[in-house]
């Protein structure tokens, strides 16, 4: 969907080392999501963001945090990347809480 | 604690025929339903959805069924193509975050 693009679209990191991924998105929408997608586990919530600097945890946030500065922004960032960080990562928006959500392409992540 | 439940991880349809995903939920404050489709390599994208006032929304090829007293609902594709082929998630909210089950991997044989 071109209302909202994730970057980059895939990275490979070391044990350790920081890690942000970015999502952009065009459409002014209040609600942005930050998902992990892994395998048996379906789409876990780490944090989501209700306006410019308000965010909450999810179902997943730990070693995650997130920022957002502008409407358009929503930032997760892996302070000290570990393996168990290794995953596909969603960001979605949405207009209402409770409205249905627009995704991104992803961003797969492999923590080495 | 799951409250949303897809407990089959995958299921195997002829094309033509119909195919039924099932989906379980826990928590009774939910009032809003979604279903969504996800090929590999790309993100999830809205199918269908239901509000709790309703126990049947159709678009096309797709239904979706709500039994409230069951909790459960169902997603319908008739007739089944080989294109609809990719993990069907279930999602539930109830005036909070979407919450999603697992997923169902559909195939769709020629």
């Amino acid at each position: 969907d071109a209302g909202i693009t994730q970057s980059p679209r895939h990275k490979v990191t070391e044990t350790g080392t920081p890690v942000t991924l970015r999502c952009h998105q065009t459409e002014n929408h209040r609600y942005m999501y930050w998902y992990r997608q892994d395998p048996g586990h379906g789409l876990r919530l780490i944090h989501y963001s209700y306006g410019v600097k308000d965010t909450d945890k999810g179902e997943v946030s730990d070693g995650y945090s997130v920022s957002r500065s502008k409407t358009e922004d929503f930032l997760l960032t892996l302070e000290s990347a570990t393996s168990s960080q290794t995953s596909v990562y969603f960001c979605a928006i949405s207009e209402g809480r409770s409205d249905g959500y627009t995704f991104g392409s992803g961003t797969r992540l492999t923590v080495v | 604690d799951q409250q949303v439940k897809q407990n089959s991880p995958s299921l195997s349809v002829q094309e033509g025929r119909i195919s039924i995903l099932n989906c379980d939920y826990t928590n009774s404050m939910f009032d809003y339903f979604l279903w969504y489709k996800k090929y590999p390599a790309e993100g999830p994208t809205f199918l269908i959805s239901i509000s709790s006032i309703k126990d049947k929304n159709e678009d096309g090829r797709f239904t979706v069924f709500l039994n409230k007293s069951a909790k459960h609902l169902s997603l319908h594709i008739v007739p089944s193509q080989p294109g609809d082929s990719a993990v069907y998630f279930c999602a539930a909210s109830g005036q909070g975050n979407l919450i999603f089950g697992k997923g169902t991997k559909l195939s769709v044989k020629p």
